[in-house]
């Protein structure tokens, strides 16, 4: 079964300041790549998703991904953040049948 | 176009009550899932189904059952509700499972007194 790794489950930083969230997987087969993000008291959202092709994907709300298939990662930026994303962000990977998920980056930025 | 619809939003329960979460989908959607959700630990997988008639268990399946009679709809049903299942649910479909988004609907705050 496929697992997700997700680092720094904390994070807090100021407006402005930029934002990258890990994410490293175990699969042995091909992968589908998502980020989801839930505000608070609200349900997931997808926020970007890599399948194939070019592996820098770019999202909603600024955010993009890269994906290196050879670290296994599936890693989230954004250049500078807003308070409006306070949320917790979850990297998932699809394989046999199952969408798995790591625990979860809890961001908080203060304004 | 509502989307995944769970129902109810909140509900608490007294231990050894059982109960059926309900989630409902109108995207015709061949694949549906019902996670929980524990501070740190992200979401878990209970139980899938890959279509009508078709389920399986996830990672965490034990204390619940599913059942899957139509593509719309596939309720939680907790058996014999125990603290430990004190958690928020949430419901989940997509056209397939591996290419494609997953639609997630409001959870279910659940808790086992």
């Amino acid at each position: 079964a496929q697992s997700v790794s997700q680092h720094n489950h904390h994070v807090i930083l100021s407006e402005a300041a930029s934002l990258e969230l890990g994410c490293n997987y175990s699969y042995g087969g091909t992968v589908n790549l998502f980020w989801y993000v839930q505000y608070p008291g609200q349900h997931l959202q997808l926020l970007l998703k890599y399948f194939s092709g070019d592996p820098l994907v770019k999202g909603i709300k600024g955010f993009e991904a890269e994906f290196i298939k050879s670290k296994f990662s599936f890693n989230l930026r954004k250049p500078s953040v807003q308070w409006s994303d306070t949320a917790e962000y979850f990297c998932a990977v699809t394989g046999n049948n199952r969408l798995a998920f790591g625990k979860g980056n809890q961001v908080v930025v203060i304004p | 176009n509502a989307g995944v619809t769970q129902t109810p939003k909140f509900q608490v329960l007294k231990t050894g009550q059982s109960m059926t979460l309900q989630c409902a989908q109108d995207m015709n959607h061949e694949y549906m899932s019902w996670y929980r959700q524990d501070p740190g630990m992200g979401l878990r997988l209970i139980h899938y189904s890959v279509g009508a008639g078709i389920t399986d268990q996830g990672e965490v399946p034990n204390g619940y059952n599913v059942s899957r009679s139509t593509t719309e709809d596939f309720p939680l049903r907790l058996l014999s509700a125990a603290p430990s299942q004190t958690s928020v649910y949430f419901c989940a479909s997509s056209w397939v499972q591996g290419g494609t988004e997953a639609f997630f609907g409001q959870g279910t705050r659940l808790t086992v007194v």
